[in-house]
C-alpha cells in the first residue's frame, strides 16, 4: 500500500526557514510526479508545488504557486524515495498543514491519487 | 490563473437522497488533443487528509463506491452522490490540473439533514 509520511513541521519565526520531508513507500517513487498541497487552519486546499517524475536533478520540471515562488523549492531524492520542500523567508500566511501528495502520472499536469497525513507549519513570533 | 467556483458552499441532504455539487472553471479544462477534462474531485472527512474520488471529470477512483459519479465538460462539472450515506459527511473539493497553478474550488460542506 502507498504510504507518505511527512516530517519537519514546527514553529518558526517570520523570516525563518524550514525543510519538510516526505518518506514514500509502496510504489515506484521515481515514476510519479509529486506535489505539496497546504491547508491553512479552517480553510480550503491550496496547491503549492509539483515536481515531475524524472526528478529536478535530471531535468525534471517544477511548478510553483505564485504565493511561494522564489521562496520555496521542491526537490526529490529518488534513491531514498524522498520528497522535500525547502521553505525560506516564511510568513505568517504560510501557516498551514502541508500535505505530501502523489500524482497519478509522471507529468506535472495530473490529479493527486494519494495524500499523506500532513505536517503542521506555524509561522509566528 | 483558472478560478474554480463551487456551489453551493454548504448542503444538507437527507439520508438516502441525492446530493449534487457543482464546480465551474473560469476557462475550459478540456484538452482538445486528447479530449480529456483535467478535473478531479476530492473528499475530506473531518480530521482526515483528502481522498481522490473522481479524475478526468468522470473516472471513479478504484475502491470508491459507485454512488459517487462525476459529469460535465469544458467549464461546468458536477459531483453526484446518488444515495447519501452517513459516512459521506465531508467537505468536497474540485481541482483543475489543466494548467498551473492547479487550483482548487473553495469546498462544499455536505451534512445530513
Amino acid at each position: 500500500e502507498v504510504q507518505l509520511l511527512e516530517s519537519g513541521g514546527g514553529l518558526v519565526q517570520p523570516g525563518g526557514s524550514l525543510r519538510l520531508s516526505c518518506a514514500a513507500s509502496g510504489f515506484t517513487f521515481s515514476d510519479y510526479a509529486m506535489s505539496w498541497v497546504r491547508q491553512a487552519p479552517g480553510k480550503g486546499l491550496e496547491w503549492v508545488a509539483t515536481l515531475s517524475g524524472s526528478g529536478s536533478g535530471r531535468g525534471g520540471s517544477t511548478s510553483y504557486a505564485d504565493s511561494v515562488k522564489g521562496r520555496f523549492t521542491i526537490s526529490r531524492d529518488n534513491s531514498r524515495n524522498a520528497l522535500f520542500l525547502h521553505m525560506n523567508s516564511l510568513r505568517a500566511e504560510d501557516t498551514a498543514v502541508y500535505y505530501c501528495a502523489k500524482e497519478g502520472c509522471t507529468s506535472t499536469n495530473c490529479y493527486i491519487n494519494w495524500w499523506g497525513q500532513g505536517t503542521l507549519v506555524t509561522v509566528s513570533s | 490563473d483558472i478560478v474554480m467556483t463551487q456551489s453551493p458552499d454548504s448542503l444538507a441532504v437527507s439520508l438516502g437522497e441525492r446530493a449534487t455539487i457543482n464546480c465551474k472553471s473560469s476557462q475550459s479544462v478540456l484538452n482538445s488533443s486528447n479530449k480529456r477534462n483535467y478535473l478531479a474531485w476530492y473528499q475530506q472527512k473531518p480530521g482526515q487528509s483528502p481522498k481522490l474520488l473522481i479524475y478526468w471529470a468522470s473516472t471513479r477512483e478504484f475502491g470508491v463506491p459507485d454512488r459517487f459519479s462525476g459529469s460535465g465538460s469544458g467549464t461546468d462539472f458536477t459531483l453526484t452522490i446518488s444515495s447519501l450515506q452517513a459516512e459521506d459527511v465531508a467537505v468536497y473539493y474540485c481541482q483543475q490540473y489543466s494548467g498551473t497553478p492547479h487550483t482548487f474550488g473553495q469546498g462544499t460542506k455536505l451534512e445530513i439533514k
